[in-house]
């Protein structure tokens, strides 16, 4: 079946510009994560959505990020005014169901994002 | 304190050779899952195995297998018979039962292991 995909695959904006990137999760799947990597770096969680519940958002590193999810299924993380230090791969990744820690996380391509 | 610790920034193996990854861990929880994904320079992170805390034997996946030893909290990847595709990032995780300061479940990260498979 298919994956999580992601798109824009790779995307240069300008600092100060707004940004949207989607996520599209595999079909069935109620848990939705973003993460973001730095360059040279591990991941580091940002937001996470279980189904209608009310997403937890204490990964965000400001509030010129943010995160919906409509109709449980497609996701699009925003950032607002964008800084160099935005620049990174954002990277969504989808699981069956968060409750349990034996859970796998499935994870999408990426969205590559330079901000000049 | 660091949760998840992978201590070989490099590792050089020989096509077909075996190699292990280490990988320690720090929780207070009785209940985790532990999880190795490899991502290629292509960037996409794939997920390679997975041993939960309470399994009484080791996880194998194909060439892939966790050498888990919980009371020295580590999970250390071996790959055998290695290939030049082996060639990526690897990186450990973990992902706990209880909810601490968050509600997410997320999984925590490792710095990973650049993996390089010579000819």
């Amino acid at each position: 079946g298919a994956g999580v995909s992601q798109s824009p695959s790779n995307k240069v904006t300008e600092k100060g510009k707004d940004v949207e990137l989607r996520c599209d999760p595999i079909s069935g799947h109620t848990a939705l994560y973003w993460y973001r990597q730095s360059l040279g770096q591990g991941l580091e969680f940002l937001i996470y959505f279980q189904g209608n519940s009310a997403p937890d958002k204490s990964g965000l590193p400001s509030d010129r990020f943010s995160a919906e999810r409509t109709g449980g299924s497609v996701s699009t993380l925003t950032i607002q005014r964008t800084q160099q230090e935005d620049s990174a791969v954002y990277l969504c990744a989808s699981s069956l169901v968060a409750g349990a820690f034996t859970d796998t996380q499935y994870f999408g391509p990426g969205t590559r994002l330079t901000v000049l | 304190a660091q949760k998840i610790t992978q201590t070989q920034p490099g590792m050089f193996v020989q096509e077909k050779e075996a190699v292990t990854l280490d990988c320690t861990y720090d929780t207070s929880d009785q209940s985790y899952g532990l999880f190795w994904y490899k991502q290629p320079s292509s960037g996409e992170m794939i997920f390679l195995i997975y041993q939960g805390s309470y399994d009484e034997q080791n996880a194998t996946e194909g060439r892939y297998s966790l050498n888990f030893q919980k009371a020295r909290k580590s999970a250390n990847l071996v790959i055998s018979a290695s290939q030049l595709g082996d060639s990526a990032m690897y990186f450990c995780a973990m992902r706990e039962a209880l909810i601490s300061s968050g509600s997410a479940r997320q999984l925590t990260f490792g710095s990973g292991t650049q993996l390089t498979v010579l000819p």
